[in-house]
């Protein structure tokens, strides 16, 4: 398996908190990226980084921020956790480059009461 | 903006035989990769094959294999002599090279009966 550790695994959190996903590869890569997965598992790009100091939104809206101050560590901040943020969010990495494949973590579930 | 479909929310298969698992795609892209992913159950999704546009040789790995049609903008996913450790869902994926990120199908939920 890839060397990409997202914590924690499972969260639940109640209304109106602060929350921050992390993740963290091993591998070198530049490009690295959070996906939401919703129930019915289909997966939407929310938010992808091609390198330090570099942060874009994906295709699907979200009010989540993320930061990329050390290559290795991509973020996902909820400023205030909504019921409708109840979903699993998998972050993946890459090396420069499109053509490359990308390798995902475990992904964190997160359950908003 | 690119579309995956992949029209069979679940599949079914007896161990030891072969499935196949369906995926189209719309692009006018004329270069670009397709993946297909495997994500077991509560477990990590890692990459199956992957697929160059500009290579008419299907890629095969082991028991899985594609069949790449261009022109009809399909990809689907054959695996031989099924395992019990196969069950999982199967995504199909799409990378242009003007985008980022990955363009995912819906997925396909592959049950092996023993």
């Amino acid at each position: 398996e890839a060397d990409i550790y997202q914590t924690p695994r499972y969260l639940v959190i109640g209304t109106g908190k602060k929350i921050t996903l992390e993740c963290s590869q091993t591998m070198g890569h530049d490009k690295m990226y959070w996906y939401q997965q919703d129930p019915g598992m289909e997966l939407h790009l929310i938010h992808y980084s091609y390198g330090v100091n570099s942060t874009e939104k994906g295709d699907l809206s979200s009010e989540s921020t993320v930061s990329r101050i050390r290559t290795e560590h991509f973020p996902l901040t909820l400023e205030s956790a909504r019921p409708s943020h109840t979903s699993q969010y998998l972050c993946a990495s890459a090396p420069q480059g499109w053509a490359y494949e990308q390798y995902f973590g475990p992904g964190t579930r997160l359950t908003v009461t | 903006a690119q579309t995956v479909t992949q029209s069979q929310p679940e599949m079914s298969v007896q161990e030891a035989e072969t499935v196949t698992l369906s995926c189209t795609y719309d692009t006018s892209e004329s270069d670009y990769y397709l993946f297909w992913y495997k994500q077991p159950p509560s477990r990590q999704m890692i990459l199956v094959i992957r697929q160059e546009a500009y290579k008419q040789q299907n890629a095969t790995e082991n028991r899985f294999s594609v069949n790449f049609q261009k022109a009809a903008k399909s990809f689907s996913l054959k695996i031989s002599d099924s395992q019990l450790g196969d069950a999982a869902m199967y995504f199909c994926a799409y990378s242009g090279g003007g985008a980022d990120g990955l363009t995912f199908g819906k997925g396909t939920h592959l049950i092996i009966q023993p």
